[in-house]
């Protein structure tokens, strides 16, 4: 079974320049994940879809980030513009959850994108 | 909110060592606890997992037991070896999220198995 997919796997920009990550979950997971993990830190959870609806951006820096999920698979995360603090490991994951299950299904990750902002 | 807390690493330990890593969480009610690890140059993977009070998640040679009473998930292996090198994540599934699925990890603890 093919796992998370994400790229690029590496990049670098300038501040106040934009990126762009994209992830393609495991086929058939309706709950897709971008995690945040600054060097050091335990992930921290950006935006989380169900199927193409957003269930919960609370975390996500909404003026300067955003995320999309339009057919409710493939997903991108973009930031424009980029902050120094902005660097860190961008992480996807998905999972088969759907709404009514109980809330402790296992989530596969991908392998992240590391973005450094100079 | 609900948070969780690990050890500070590195953990550094000889082959077949007993390994304890601690983990404490504070959230409302009965959270599900996990462990994840990651592998260097790998992403998170699912390593155990316990879903109420008193049970025990194991895998691998690890195990972790919910302890409601301490708030804790402590993970513990027998004998590590090398390959168990990686960074280990203490993680809860919030009981109340809305009807949706969602974890919080702790920052995690490195551990480097030396032969």
């Amino acid at each position: 079974e093919a796992g998370v997919a994400q790229s690029p796997r590496y990049k670098i920009i300038e501040k106040r320049q934009s990126v762009a990550f994209w992830c393609n979950p495991i086929s058939g997971h309706a709950t897709l994940y971008w995690y945040q993990q600054i060097l050091g830190q335990g992930p921290k959870l950006l935006i989380q879809f169900q199927n193409n609806g957003v269930v919960d951006d609370s975390q996500l820096p909404k003026d300067r980030f955003s995320a999309e999920r339009l057919k409710g698979v493939d997903s991108t995360l973009k930031i424009q513009p980029a902050k120094l603090e902005d660097s860190a490991v961008y992480l996807c994951a998905s999972s088969s959850f759907r709404q009514g299950q109980a809330t402790n299904e296992k989530l596969f990750f991908g392998s992240g994108t590391q973005l450094s902002v100079l | 909110g609900d948070s969780v807390t690990q050890m500070e690493g590195p953990v550094t330990l000889s082959e077949e060592a007993f390994l304890t890593i601690n983990c404490t969480y504070t959230a409302t009610g009965y959270p599900s606890l996990f462990w994840y690890v990651q592998y260097p140059g790998e992403g998170l993977q699912l390593l155990l997992k316990a879903t109420k009070a008193d049970d025990k998640g194991s895998n691998k040679g690890f195990e972790a037991t919910y302890r409601k009473e301490t708030t804790s998930f402590h993970l513990e292996k027998g004998s590590v070896q090398v390959s168990d090198s990686a960074v280990y994540f203490c993680a809860l599934s919030p009981l109340f999220s809305g009807g949706y699925n969602k974890l919080i990890f702790g920052a995690g603890t490195r551990l480097a198995v030396h032969p």
